[in-house]
């Protein structure tokens, strides 16, 4: 069975500094990997998808995530933090046993301090 | 952009109350997911269907829960008699996939905060 896991439940870093996000996945087939933000109050938008194409995957707001296979990880960074990034962002697998659902990491809280 | 909606954004009922919660999905898309957030915890799967029935099962989806398609737009969940652990977000969600591709973006809405008392 698929799962995620993230590394840090907050994490802060100051406006203009590098953000990293650590996720590390668990499958027995190539997974597909995905990273999620959660704004205060609202849904879940999706940042970026991972679906065996490049392994580096760029996704909106400037983010991206590498697939390292070596590691089973997918981590999610930024080079530039802003205030606007200060979120919940989720790490998640597709389920490929059927149905496709998505399976969630427990999420880590950005802070971005001024 | 197309998106999925939800209502209503908050809902508040009685233990042992029932609460009909209400998505309407994209327009072209054939599964149909719900999803449930505890308070400070993470995003947890409930349901997926497909074609009319329920494709997959979480063992969180017990008895006290059904989803209807009752027409060609509305997705529903329904509790049918509530407990306080009931209280927590829950998010519908849907995918384009003909296939139910696991590659497909899920659309998630905006959330229904089902507070039990």
């Amino acid at each position: 069975a698929q799962s995620v896991t993230q590394l840090g439940s907050h994490v802060s870093v100051s406006e203009g500094a590098l953000v990293l996000l650590r996720c590390n996945y668990s499958s027995s087939v190539p997974p597909y990997l995905f990273w999620y933000v959660q704004y205060p109050n609202q849904g879940l938008q999706l940042l970026l998808k991972y679906t065996s194409a490049a392994t580096l995957v760029k996704g909106i707001n400037g983010f991206e995530a590498e697939f390292k296979k070596s590691e089973t990880s997918f981590h999610l960074t930024k080079p530039s933090a802003h205030m606007s990034d200060a979120a919940e962002y989720f790490c998640a697998v597709s389920d490929l046993g059927g149905g496709f659902k998505t399976i969630f990491g427990a999420g880590t809280r950005l802070f971005v301090k001024a | 952009e197309p998106e999925v909606t939800q209502t209503p954004s908050h809902q508040v009922t009685q233990m042992g109350q029932e609460v009909i919660l209400r998505c309407v999905p994209i327009s072209n898309h054939l599964y149909f997911y719900w999803y449930r957030q505890i308070l400070g915890q993470k995003v947890e799967f409930l349901v997926s269907f497909y074609n009319n029935e329920i494709s997959e099962k979480s063992e969180i989806f017990d008895d006290q829960f059904s989803v209807e398609r009752p027409d060609g737009s509305n997705f529903t969940l329904k509790i049918r008699s509530t407990k306080l652990e009931d209280s927590a977000m829950y998010f519908c969600a849907s995918t384009e996939g003909g296939t139910g591709g696991a590659t497909d973006t899920q659309y998630f809405g905006p959330g229904t905060r089902l507070t039990v008392l």
